[in-house]
């Protein structure tokens, strides 16, 4: 069984600050991690791919991968309220489809 | 580039009534995902097409779910007697390439059963 584990929240932190949403996952042989925002009512939407360890950077947010801890993070800096959403991890481990955590309520407190 | 699109947008059925979605993903993407959401969970896989070929089904999908892709492009997601279990948003994806590539999801159907 797959699974992807997040703290569901609520997340809130002050505008300008930096948000840290994490993600962990149980196959050790996972191979490809995403981050996806999710408004309400609304669909998923990519955010963030990452495949290495360690460190990837793409504007205000940073993806971070440790595959030996089998944990994968999202760093929003400078958050702003536009922030305000639901963040999914995904996890891909070989199979035909994602495996998606339940995902992570982050409010951002102008 | 329009994006993954899926018609309709919202449902609302009645209990034992039949239902369609479409989605069409995005052009020249080989492969084609449903999943479906309920509230406050993730999204869960349904299906999986590579061109037209159906290729794995979860567990999920019971008898009562079938799915298409007749000509590699366009897909349809039938539930015949819906229940009201069936309520949730109704999510297509596509990718292009090899499997773990990046999914771009559709809006969503959401379907409410009476």
């Amino acid at each position: 069984q797959k699974e992807v584990e997040q703290n569901s929240g609520p997340l809130s932190v002050p505008e300008g600050a930096i948000a840290s949403l994490n993600c962990t996952y149980s196959d050790r042989v996972s191979q490809s991690f995403f981050w996806y925002r999710q408004y309400s009512g609304k669909s998923p939407e990519l955010i963030m791919s990452i495949y290495s360890n360690g460190d990837k950077e793409d504007g205000r947010f940073t993806a971070q991968l440790n595959k030996a801890s089998q944990y994968v993070s999202l760093l929003i800096r400078d958050s702003q309220p536009s922030d305000s959403a639901t963040y999914l991890c995904a996890v891909w481990a070989g199979a035909n489809n994602l495996f998606f955590g339940t995902g992570t309520r982050l409010t951002v407190i102008p | 580039d329009t994006g993954v699109s899926q018609d309709p947008r919202h449902k609302i059925t009645k209990r034992g009534q039949n239902v369609t979605f479409r989605c069409d993903p995005i052009s020249e993407h080989n492969r084609l995902y449903w999943y479906r959401q309920t509230l406050g969970q993730g999204p869960e896989f349904l299906t999986y097409f590579q061109n037209e070929a159906q290729l794995e089904k979860s567990r999920l999908l019971s008898d009562r779910f079938s799915a298409e892709r007749p000509k590699g492009s366009f897909s349809t997601l039938e539930i015949q007697r819906t229940e009201q279990g069936d309520s949730a948003m109704y999510l297509c994806a596509s990718s292009l390439g090899t499997s773990g590539s990046t999914q771009y999801f559709g809006p969503g159907t959401r379907l409410t059963v009476l």
